[in-house]
């Protein structure tokens, strides 16, 4: 079946670490997604990227990093810069046909330890 | 500015019972509308979506939601609730712009079903 497979499932991050997502679709979506869901706030947007090699900032991007070398996947990097990165993590596609609904993957939830 | 807005945060109805969960929504030119669930430590699934058309949308599992676009409001219904419909509701909007494919989310409508 199609989706998006995120990994880990959790993720424990230690003072001064960088650590790396992963995001990989087979749906063969053209624009990729990551989000931060913290409780009460909803789903803000981190990075973005609507073709390969190419992403824009979303309105939380300090202390994150992102690459796009190939269509299927998007890692996120959580760099020692982002001093509260305890979150659940979201990831999304979307066909680039503006109708459709983005897809989500079911998350990384990321502790400080 | 676009923006979405659920102005409960919590929701209870009793099994059986109908139930609505409440979205505006303020954007620039005409909206696409969504409506997505959360299960606990799950991703969001896609419900149901307004893109034009007949303002009541069916969707998923029995949902419908009626676009208003004189009070800019996408409510989520249904009409007998299940207590597996527990979960997180997310109502999103995506402005009508060409490459402008980002989606604003609210803050989220937990739901409890009281069997």
């Amino acid at each position: 079946d199609g989706g998006i497979t995120q990994s880990p499932k959790y993720l424990f991050r230690k003072e001064g670490q960088n650590v790396t997502l992963s995001c990989e679709q087979n749906l063969n979506h053209d624009a990729m997604y990551w989000y931060r869901q913290d409780p009460g706030q909803g789903l803000r947007l981190i990075y973005y990227s609507q073709i390969v090699n190419d992403f824009q900032k979303g309105d939380i991007a300090e202390g994150y990093s992102v690459s796009r070398e190939k269509k299927e996947s998007f890692p996120l990097t959580v760099t020692s810069a982002q001093k509260n990165p305890t979150a659940f993590y979201l990831c999304a596609s979307l066909e680039t046909v503006s109708n459709q609904p983005q897809h989500f993957g079911d998350g990384t939830r990321l502790s400080i330890l | 500015a676009q923006s979405v807005a659920q102005p409960e945060d919590q929701v209870n109805v009793a099994e059986g019972n109908p139930l609505t969960v409440k979205c505006t929504y303020s954007v620039s030119g005409n909206p696409y509308l969504f409506w997505y669930v959360q299960y606990p430590n799950r991703g969001l699934q896609f419900l149901l979506k307004y893109i034009t058309g007949d303002n009541l949308v069916k969707g998923s599992y029995g949902f419908e939601a009626e676009f208003n676009k004189s009070q800019t409001s996408f409510h989520l219904k249904k009409p007998s609730a299940l207590v597996s419909d527990s979960a997180l509701y997310f109502c999103a909007v995506r402005p009508y712009q060409t490459g402008a494919n980002n989606l604003f989310f609210g803050t989220g409508t937990r739901l409890t079903v009281i069997p």
